[in-house]
């Protein structure tokens, strides 16, 4: 019954290094997002994406970039892992309309650790 | 201008008695209100959402939450706590007529259940 699948659970990545997180959801939705999630600070959104191909930054977006090439797919991407961006990072995604509009289905998250 | 503050960052409270985490939030409209449980390495869940019908929004696990647009609160209540309700809550507030990228997350409200 998974619906939201973010590849991978933990990570250990060096400084420098270049990180893929990637998400899939199965639920045909448009919308898909990338949160970060740290202790005091709630979630604060990278990016979003509204469409394929389609990007927009959210509240965080210096030092990660996105790609979305399929509708079910949304890839974060860290183009040079810095020690600040030890986190845990929620990919999520919803509907634009109807009943279920502003409702977000999460995957249950990526520990990135940067040493 | 939209924000939602959680009064506390962590409550205790003994098994089968009740449950209540604090939430007020600001926004010059109407807002949509949502709370959100994430238990220990999982994802998001949706508990509840208001989106301006009944004040009194019932959830899932037992759990409701009251609209109090003159207190500008959305808090949650559980009349009876179970240890399976110990997990992290946050607290949500949309503008209505905005897209799910303006979502605005609390900084969470860590629940622990005393057995």
């Amino acid at each position: 019954d998974v619906k939201v699948t973010q590849s991978s659970r933990y990570l250990v990545k060096r400084t420098g290094e270049k990180v893929f997180l990637e998400c899939v959801q199965d639920m045909d939705h448009e919308n898909m997002f990338w949160y970060r999630q740290d202790p005091g600070l709630g979630l604060r959104l990278i990016y979003f994406s509204y469409d394929v191909k389609m990007k927009e930054k959210g509240d965080i977006p210096e030092g990660y970039s996105v790609s979305r090439e399929k509708k079910e797919r949304f890839s974060l991407i860290l183009e040079s892992a810095s020690t600040n961006q030890t986190s845990m990072y929620l990919c999520a995604s919803g509907r634009t309309g109807g009943s279920g509009a502003n409702v977000l289905t999460f995957g249950a998250g990526s520990r990135l650790t940067v040493l | 201008a939209q924000s939602v503050t959680q009064l506390d960052s962590h409550v205790s409270v003994s098994e089968g008695t009740p449950v209540l985490l604090r939430c007020n939030y600001s926004s010059s409209y109407s807002p949509s209100l949502f709370w959100y449980v994430q238990h220990p390495n999982k994802g998001l869940q949706l508990l509840l959402k208001y989106t301006s019908a009944a004040t009194l929004v019932k959830g899932i696990n037992g759990f409701e939450a009251e609209f109090k647009k003159s207190e500008t609160s959305f808090h949650l209540t559980k009349p009876s706590a179970h240890m399976s309700d110990a997990a992290e809550y946050f607290c949500v507030v949309i503008l209505s007529n905005f897209g799910n990228e303006k979502l605005t997350f609390g900084t969470g409200t860590r629940l622990t259940i005393i057995p």
